[in-house]
């Protein structure tokens, strides 16, 4: 079965220390694995892929196999990454975005 | 394009009331994601629709939702009858086969009093 976990509700950090959300999968077959943004009631916007190796707003994330997970990192918070940040998995032979819960990141001046 | 439009953004309805969310998709798109958010269960997928099919609607949690897909430029989320328990937002995304990059509506709050 699909699922994503993402352990932590809420983090808290102080603006410039390092941020680590935590997202762990299982899935039997190549998944696709996204970051999912969400400023205040806004709509989800999508963060970044695994497929693209990319860093957007200075995050990055590393699809792990063996570990099965997709952690989201950045060295250095910004208030401004306040947000709630979903981690999402897709299957291969599907269209369907299955979402973890959820982490609130909360960055203290 | 102006994006995934959603209808209305707020609701506000009495238990027992027939409930009914719009969702216009990106032209050209040719998946449709109903999901739910609420601080509880996070974002769950209710039902999604390929080609105005639907394909997988093992989400919906009872009888009282329903989904359609009449043509490829619009979808409805009926609920009926409300219960409290359905207040939430609800979020609208579609998304072009092959490129799995997901665009969401601005969501619906639905709120059953």
């Amino acid at each position: 079965a699909q699922r994503v976990t993402q352990p932590e509700k809420l983090l808290s950090v102080f603006k410039g220390a390092p941020v680590e959300l935590k997202c762990n999968y299982s899935y039997s077959g190549s998944p696709e694995l996204f970051w999912y943004v969400q400023y205040s009631r806004q709509r989800l916007q999508l963060l970044l892929r695994h497929i693209s190796r990319e860093s957007i707003k200075g995050f990055t994330a590393d699809l792990n196999k063996g570990e099965t997970s997709f952690h989201l990192k950045k060295p250095f918070a910004q208030e401004e990454d306040s947000a709630m940040y979903y981690c999402a998995l897709s299957g291969s032979n599907t269209g369907k975005l299955i979402f973890g819960q959820g982490t609130t990141l909360q960055v203290k001046p | 394009d102006a994006g995934v439009i959603q209808s209305p953004r707020h609701e506000v309805t009495e238990m027992g009331q027939e409930v009914t969310l719009r969702c216009k998709p990106i032209s050209g798109h040719d998946y449709l994601f109903w999901y739910r958010q609420t601080m509880m269960r996070g974002l769950e997928l209710l039902i999604y629709f390929n080609n105005n099919v639907p394909i997988d609607d093992s989400g919906m949690p009872e009888d009282r939702f329903s989904a359609k897909m009449p043509n490829a430029s619009f979808s409805t989320l009926k609920i009926q009858p409300s219960e409290p328990r359905d207040s939430a937002v609800y979020f609208c995304a579609s998304s072009l086969s092959g490129t799995k990059g997901y665009t969401f509506g601005s969501g619906t709050r639905l709120t059953v009093v």
